[in-house]
């Protein structure tokens, strides 16, 4: 049961673009959702974060739309860079007032490639 | 520089033996994590533990096992009843305030790719 997925696994931008990773989820409990982004061959590093509290977070180039009704989220990035060609998993946990919040389930993964 | 540390990066594994993968952290956190990548797989977790002396099982525990005797370092033990264990491993580490949403990234290591000879 995938319960956090990402349908694309490659997606290919010019340098300069706007950059867009999709991913749903279908557990209605998950209240705290990540994105990582991966370089071959090193652990995944976390670039933002989202509450289900919120809608939007930004970070510099970096926003995180939620929307829980249609439980999806997506990760734009503006302007894309050739630097930001790597694999971005979103991960998602449900943990309020639990012990075992920090538990994280992840997508499968999108292959980004920024194009010079 | 605070971090976590993987070793060693490639481990190669005879049939019918175990081996043990390190995994360090300087970061102070309480929590720490395994999981196992797959090509074209996300992160599936394997083992987690919230504090010393104290762990869980994951979503793919079996053919595993771990111990959590010191805050810094949780180490993971492949053991010949896991049946398929080439893959990359990944250790992570979070911190998880008490009482409290954890409402805290995990922060990875480099991970290890363990090989079957």
């Amino acid at each position: 049961d995938q319960q956090v997925k990402q349908n694309s696994p490659s997606l290919s931008v010019q340098e300069g673009r706007i950059s867009i990773l999709n991913c749903d989820y279908t557990n209605s409990m998950f209240d705290y959702f990540l994105w990582y982004k991966k370089y071959p061959a090193e652990g995944p590093t976390f670039l933002i974060s989202i509450s289900s509290i919120k809608d939007k977070n930004e970070d510099g180039r970096f926003t995180v739309f939620l929307n829980k009704s249609a439980k999806h989220l997506s990760l734009h990035i503006v302007p894309s860079q050739p630097g930001d060609s790597a694999v971005y998993f979103c991960a998602a946990s449900a943990g309020r007032g639990e012990t075992s919040g920090s538990r994280l389930t992840f997508g499968e993964g999108t292959q980004l490639t920024v194009n010079p | 520089d605070g971090g976590i540390t993987q070793s060693p990066k490639y481990l190669f594994r005879k049939e019918g033996q175990n081996v043990t993968l390190s995994c360090e952290q300087n970061l102070n956190h309480d929590a720490m994590y395994w999981y196992r990548q797959d090509p074209g797989q996300g992160l599936r977790l394997i083992y987690y533990s919230q504090i010393v002396n104290d762990f869980q099982k994951g979503d793919i525990a079996e053919g595993y096992s771990v111990s959590r005797e010191k805050k810094e370092s949780f180490p993971l033990t492949v053991t010949s009843a896991q049946k398929n264990p080439t893959a990359f491993y990944l250790c992570a580490s979070s911190s998880t305030p008490q009482g409290m949403f954890s409402n805290q990234p995990q922060h990875f290591g480099d991970g290890t790719r363990l090989s079957i000879l």
